[in-house]
Formats: C-alpha cells, structure tokens, sequence
C-alpha cells in the first residue's frame, strides 16, 4: 500500500499569501492518479486537482498542482478568506489511499 | 445537475450493522465506479471500497474486507454500504464518492452520511 505523508500539518497564513503544501509518496505514484481535495468543516471534500497538475471544473488558477513520481505540491498563489480549509492528496495505485492532511488556517 | 444524495444520519448499538445508501442523479449511474470514503471526527477520509455499478463487482480495502458489503440497485441508481459488527470506532462520516476513470479523481460527492455507534 502507498503511503502519503502531507506536510506541514498545519500552515498559518494571511490573506493574500502563497501558500505550498507538499505530498509525498512512499514510492512512486502515477501522476495521471494524484489529486488534490479541498474540504471545509461539515462539507464533503471538494475535487480541486486532477492528475497532479490539472484544475477540476470551476477551480480559480490561483490553485496549482506539480509535481511527479514521489513529491507532489499544491500552490495556492494569494490566499483568499474562502481557502482556509483542510487540504487532502490522495492517490490510485493498487488501491486507494488519502494522505493526513494539510490545515491552511489564518494567522 | 450531477449529484449524489445519500440518507440520513444513523444511530446504531455496538455489535449491529448499519446500511447507508447513495442516490445517483444527472448521470449514467451504470458508467462510473461509486466508491465509500469514511472520515472519523476530527480526522483523515479513509477509502472502504467500490462497486461497479454496471456488473455489481466490488473491491474492498483490507481493513474492512470482513465487515462491509457494498451493492446497487441498478432501477433505482443507488449504491448501498452495510457495514456490520459495529464498535465505538466506526463512528464517522461516511461519503459515497463518483470516480470519474477521465480525471483518475473522485470528482463528485455525496454530503455525508454520519452514522454514531454507542453501547
């Protein structure tokens, strides 16, 4: 089973700031199976980016994704109030596994 | 609009079973996988398995292999998750999940469905 480990656990930021989120990978992951999930307290996750670098549907370009083989990264260039969220990386190898998690929250 | 809907929250004594269910709307129910994703409080989302709409096949993570059962009523585009032996640590929020095999992502989800376990 692959493992996702996210990092920082928590990031402390203001409006207005980039802000990077790293996933890596236990071994390699197919970067066409690497996504990138958004979810706010008491709501479901919300798809953000699929294939490690592409937006889903209705997504502002102020959210990337890079990355390939065991490092992945998020990028969220200039923090709007409604991006203050948990951030999810999650893979599709064998099977399916979700990484801890990344908490953007504001400073 | 495409959208799951699944039912409603459940309370449920150690030791039973609880089934939830999915309800696809907007889409070709029999064109996507349709997974369970479960979320303790507080922590990470935690993948349980899939079911092939179109031929009821399924594939289930280790950890629950010997206690869930995913199935679907084709007629009605629902998925179901039974999960039994209940104990205090399956209290959680459950999603059901749409795997668009395009994306390689889950690109829709159910609101969630809690389901509490108490003695």
């Amino acid at each position: 089973e692959i493992v996702l480990t996210q990092s920082p656990g928590t990031l402390s930021l203001s409006p207005g700031e980039r802000a990077t989120l790293s996933c890596r990978a236990s071994q390699s992951v197919s970067s066409s199976y690497l996504a990138w999930y958004q979810q706010k307290p008491g709501q479901a996750p919300r798809l953000l980016i699929y294939g490690a670098s592409s937006r889903a549907t209705g997504i502002p370009d102020r959210f990337s994704g890079s990355g390939s083989g065991t490092d992945f990264t998020l990028t969220i260039s200039r923090l709007e109030p409604e991006d203050f969220a948990v951030y999810y990386c999650q893979q599709y190898g064998s099977l399916f596994t979700f990484g801890p998690g990344t908490k953007v929250d504001i400073k | 609009q495409m959208q799951l809907v699944q039912s409603g929250a459940e309370v449920k004594k150690t030791g039973s079973s609880v089934k939830v269910s999915c309800k696809a709307s907007g889409y070709t129910f029999t064109y996507r996988y349709l997974h369970w994703v479960r979320q303790a409080p507080g922590q990470a989302l935690e993948w349980m398995g899939w079911i092939t709409p179109f031929n009821g096949n399924t594939n289930y993570a280790q950890k629950f292999q010997d206690r869930v059962t995913i199935t679907r009523d084709r007629s009605m585009s629902t998925a179901y998750m039974e999960l039994s032996s209940l104990r205090s640590e399956d209290t959680a929020m459950y999603y059901c999940a749409r795997w668009n095999t395009a994306t390689g992502a889950f690109d829709i989800w159910g609101q969630g469905t809690m389901v509490t376990v108490s003695s």
